[in-house]
């Protein structure tokens, strides 16, 4: 499973558009981009996936370029309550679905 | 609708002694997951349960740790003779399955374990 690397901690204000950038430089073709969002005391929760270029919900976009070794989580308009950790996490998405890696992912502050 | 529970939320226990923590998946959900987080770093595989297949234990750190699932529900991990540094949140998943799957585990709030 390919590793990722993302800051450790970011800092933004109310309002703001926050964009966290994950590296997957050894991404295997059948890898999907997942992204999870953990608040204290809670489990992760799923914010967004996606393969390549541009997926967006009404939580998040996700921007995966072409050669898709790196991926950026853009939450627009972030809000004290998104306050949390986010995961970024690489790997193929039906036929070994199992267990999810995990790194330290990265502490998102939101102050007023 | 019903989430994936787990009990009890926490656990305070002396080290040498057994525990037994309890997960109920979310109805249908064939996948079952155990994770550990110990303070301030990322979740740490445990074991993985997929239908009646044999489970993935490969993520189990010794042999005091233990799992088992009934069917397709209820599941229980095991800790024989706990130590101080089994002290964590115990996170349990569960999922559907399928080459459509988005990667997405259902989580449950953990039970926090002490071990003094």
């Amino acid at each position: 499973l390919a590793k990722t690397t993302q800051p450790i901690s970011m800092d933004s204000y109310e309002g703001q558009e926050v964009n966290i950038t994950c590296s997957h430089n050894n991404i295997a073709t059948n890898d999907y981009i997942t992204w999870y969002q953990q608040f204290p005391s809670q489990g992760p929760r799923f914010i967004i996936q996606g393969y390549k270029t541009k997926v967006t919900n009404e939580v998040a976009s996700l921007f995966i370029p072409a050669d898709r070794k790196s991926s950026t989580l853009s939450l627009p308009r972030v809000s004290l309550s998104d306050t949390a950790v986010y995961y970024c996490l690489v790997g193929d998405r039906g036929s070994t679905l199992g267990r999810l890696y995990f790194g330290r992912g990265t502490q998102l502050t939101v102050w007023p | 609708g019903a989430g994936v529970s787990q009990s009890p939320s926490n656990k305070v226990t002396e080290k040498g002694k057994d525990v037994e923590l309890r997960c109920d998946p979310i109805s249908g959900h064939t996948a079952l997951y155990w994770y550990r987080q110990s303070l301030g770093q990322g979740l740490e595989f445990l074991i993985y349960f997929q239908g009646n297949s044999a489970p993935d234990k490969s993520g189990l750190p010794s042999d005091r740790f233990s799992a088992e699932r009934t069917g397709e529900s209820v599941s229980t991990l095991t800790i024989q003779r706990t130590q101080q540094e089994d002290s964590a949140v115990y996170l349990c998943a569960s999922s559907t399955w399928g080459a459509s799957n988005r990667n997405e585990q259902f989580f449950g709030p953990g039970t926090r374990l002490t071990v003094l």
